[in-house]
C-alpha cells in the first residue's frame, strides 16, 4: 500500500505570506496526486489534480509541482479564506486507489 | 451547477443497520463514478465505497467490506450505502462524491455529508 506523509501537521501563516504544503509518496507515484481544500465546516474541495492541473474554479494563486515521491502545494497570497485543511491523495484508477494524506492545517499566525 | 445532497445520517446502536442516499443534480447522473468518503470526527479522509456509472464496477474499503453495500439508481439520479453490523469506528460524516472523468479517482464534485454516529 502506498502511504501519502503530509508535512508539516500544522503550519501558522499571515495573510499575504507565501506558503509551500507538502506531500510524501512512498514509492514512486508518477503524477497521480490531487489537493483538496477543506474550510471548517464545510466538505472537502478538490483544487489541483494530476500533480499540476488546476480544478476548474481554483484560483491562480495556488500551484502544485511535483512528480514521483514528492509533491508541493503552494500558496501565494494568502488570503483569509485560505485558512483550512488540505489534503493530497494519492489516486490511481487500475486498480482503483484512494490514499489520502493525513492533512496539514494551515492556521492564522 | 452540479448537487450532492446526503440524507439518511442518525444515531444508531453497534450492531445496527443504516442506510445512506445521496440525491444528484445538475449533471448527467448516469455518466459518472461516484463514491462514499468518510471523516470520522476531527479525522482525515477515508475512501469507503466507489461504483461506476453503469454498477458494473464497485469497490470497497478493507474496513467495510462485507458489511456495507454500494448501489445506485440511476433512473432517480440516486446513490446508496447501506451499513450492517456497524461498529463505533464507523462513527463519521459520510460524503458522496463524483469523480472527474469517468473512473478517474480524483473527486471533484461533494455533498455536505451527513453525519452517522453509532454509539450505545
Amino acid at each position: 500500500e502506498i502511504v501519502m506523509t503530509q508535512s508539516p501537521a500544522t503550519l501558522s501563516v499571515s495573510p499575504g505570506e507565501r506558503v509551500t504544503l507538502s506531500c510524501r509518496a512512498s514509492q514512486n507515484i508518477n503524477v497521480n496526486v490531487a489537493w483538496y481544500q477543506q474550510r471548517p465546516g464545510q466538505a472537502p474541495r478538490l483544487l489541483v489534480y494530476g500533480a499540476s492541473t488546476r480544478a476548474t474554479g481554483t484560483p491562480a494563486r495556488f500551484t502544485g509541482s511535483g512528480s514521483g515521491t514528492e509533491f508541493t502545494l503552494t500558496i501565494n497570497s494568502l488570503q483569509s479564506e485560505d485558512f483550512a485543511v488540505y489534503y493530497c491523495q494519492h489516486y490511481n484508477n487500475l486498480p482503483p486507489l484512494y490514499n489520502f494524506g493525513q492533512g496539514t492545517k494551515l492556521e492564522i499566525q | 451547477e452540479v448537487q450532492l445532497l446526503e440524507s439518511g445520517g442518525g444515531l444508531v446502536k453497534p450492531g445496527g443497520s443504516l442506510r445512506l442516499s445521496c440525491s444528484a443534480s445538475g449533471f448527467t447522473f448516469n455518466s459518472y463514478s461516484l463514491n462514499w468518503v468518510r471523516q470520522a470526527p476531527g479525522k482525515g479522509l477515508e475512501w469507503v465505497s466507489s461504483i461506476s456509472s453503469r454498477s458494473n464496477y464497485i469497490d470497497y474499503a478493507d474496513s467495510v467490506k462485507g458489511r456495507f453495500t454500494i448501489s445506485r439508481d440511476n433512473a432517480k439520479n440516486s446513490l446508496f450505502l447501506q451499513m450492517h453490523s456497524l461498529r463505533v469506528e464507523d462513527t463519521a460524516v459520510y460524503y458522496c462524491a463524483r469523480e472527474l472523468n469517468g473512473r478517474s479517482a480524483i473527486f471533484d464534485s461533494w455533498g455536505q455529508g451527513t453525519l452517522v454516529t453509532v454509539a450505545s
